[in-house]
């Protein structure tokens, strides 16, 4: 399975201010996924990271508030903006593993865990 | 995605197998039935998943009814680290996956 590494592991952010997320991985990966679990909940995917392009969206999660960059195959950032107490999550990068060794599946880093006061 | 049900919670004493249980009645035919794990405070971990046959790697089993509406995923030893929340996933494809509540499993002594 592919390495994947998350930056920051952990932080605290004041209310009102943006943080940005890092993940790196050891491997060219064409799909790149970025999900936010929130205190006892499960996850929910926010967009997909494309390479070259705008990323995709799911309802309910909106560029302005959550803006991605995909520069090039290894890396991505996820950027959670004008942060407020609700924005209070893990923050999971993904990507999709070698077909033809993993087959269809994906990958979780180990997450980046907000908390905002 | 079909949706899967699966129970809240469940207990297995350590060395014994763990089988956790998934309905996913309204499955299409190509859709995957994918098993992650997440520990406490950690990302989701792959185990395991299939279509139609069963399949085994080095953590688990999975057994999927020829109906397949149904699927059992078996841990054959439990430790105290397999501890977690175990998420079955129906889905057509691996980064379309919808996460439900999944089941925890308590691993006793």
């Amino acid at each position: 399975s592919a390495v994947i590494s998350q930056k920051p592991s952990r932080d605290i952010c004041q209310r009102g201010t943006s943080l940005t997320i890092q993940c790196q991985v050891d491997s060219q990966v064409t799909m790149m996924f970025w999900y936010r679990q929130q205190p006892g909940q499960s996850l929910t995917l926010i967009a997909t990271a494309n390479q070259g392009s705008e990323a995709t969206y799911e309802s309910g999660f909106v560029i302005d508030k959550f803006p991605i960059s995909r520069p090039n195959l290894t890396f991505s950032t996820l950027t959670v903006s004008n942060m407020s107490p609700e924005d209070s999550s893990i923050y999971l990068c993904s990507v999709e593993g070698d077909r033809l060794r993993s087959g269809n599946t994906i990958y979780f880093g180990e997450g980046s865990w907000l908390t905002v006061v | 995605d079909a949706k899967t049900t699966q129970p809240p919670s469940m207990d297995c004493a350590e060395g014994r197998a763990a089988n956790l249980p998934c309905n996913h009645s309204t499955i299409s035919g190509n859709e995957y039935v994918y098993w992650y794990r997440q520990i406490h405070s950690q990302g989701p971990q792959y185990i395991i998943h299939g279509l139609k046959n069963n399949e085994t790697n080095e953590m688990a089993s999975l057994i999927i009814t020829e109906d397949r509406k149904s699927s059992t995923l078996i841990l054959p030893h439990a430790t105290l680290r397999d501890t977690a929340v175990y998420y079955c996933i129906a889905a057509f494809w691996s980064y379309q996956l919808t996460f439900g509540k999944g089941t925890k499993l308590s691993v006793i002594p």
